[in-house]
């Protein structure tokens, strides 16, 4: 069952224009994760925000969690071609021993 | 480069066949966890692995087995396989205790 569930389903934006990605969950959290994967191989972590953080900044990349309505968002700052993949919002349930659960994912397609 | 290798990376199965699936984990990790992706979805739990046993079982039926080796590799195996096991399968490490999983690029499972 996908405890996350992203939106938009797909997003097309500009190069250099700031891309938006939002993800709810139902159950209480340890923490929200967000992952990147490239035409259907690995995944790769890209943030990570703790269940008493609000905001997260990486480089490029914003998290922030508000856990009163179970949802989060990413932000992607000054979007480049390269960002063109797929995005996943994981939550690690409390107690769940590293067992991370997978929303639908993000189509995000940057154009040059 | 996670550092976390699996094999093969693709792989063709009739109805009814076993496979097996092979992960290398990160240098220094002692936790695998394996997931499967069907096609358009988020990644799925299929269990975890802690040195050598199994720690955590997300929905999948017993024909789903794994192993953890001394040195923390794993396998994934599947028994009678159906045409819906076809997905990419996606092996994750990490550390006891630390919540960033680390994946490998996944195996392409085909069933025919």
């Amino acid at each position: 069952s996908q405890q996350g569930e992203e939106d938009p389903q797909a997003l097309s934006i500009q190069e250099g224009e700031n891309a938006t990605m939002n993800c709810s969950y139902k159950t209480s959290i340890n923490n929200l994760q967000w992952y990147r994967q490239n035409s259907g191989r690995g995944l790769v972590h890209l943030i990570l925000i703790r269940s008493n953080e609000r905001e997260k900044h990486s480089g490029r990349l914003r998290v922030t969690l508000d856990t009163s309505k179970k949802s989060s968002s990413l932000l992607i700052t000054a979007s480049r071609a390269a960002d063109t993949a797929s995005y996943f919002c994981a939550t690690l349930l409390l107690g769940a021993n590293s067992k991370l659960t997978f929303g639908k994912g993000i189509t995000l397609s940057v154009r040059p | 480069e996670t550092g976390v290798t699996q094999s093969p990376t693709h792989l063709i199965k009739t109805r009814g066949q076993q496979v097996t699936l092979r992960c290398s984990s990160q240098s220094g990790h002692n936790t695998v966890s394996w997931y499967q992706q069907a096609l358009g979805q988020g990644p799925q739990f299929i269990f975890q692995y802690y040195r050598e046993e199994e720690n955590g079982r997300g929905n999948f039926p017993p024909r789903f087995s794994g192993l953890q080796f001394p040195n923390y590799s794993s396998e994934l195996n599947v028994n009678a396989l159906e045409l819906d096991d076809s997905a990419l399968y996606l092996c994750a490490s990490t550390s006891a205790g630390k919540d960033t999983q680390y994946f490998g690029p996944g195996t392409r499972l085909t069933v025919l």
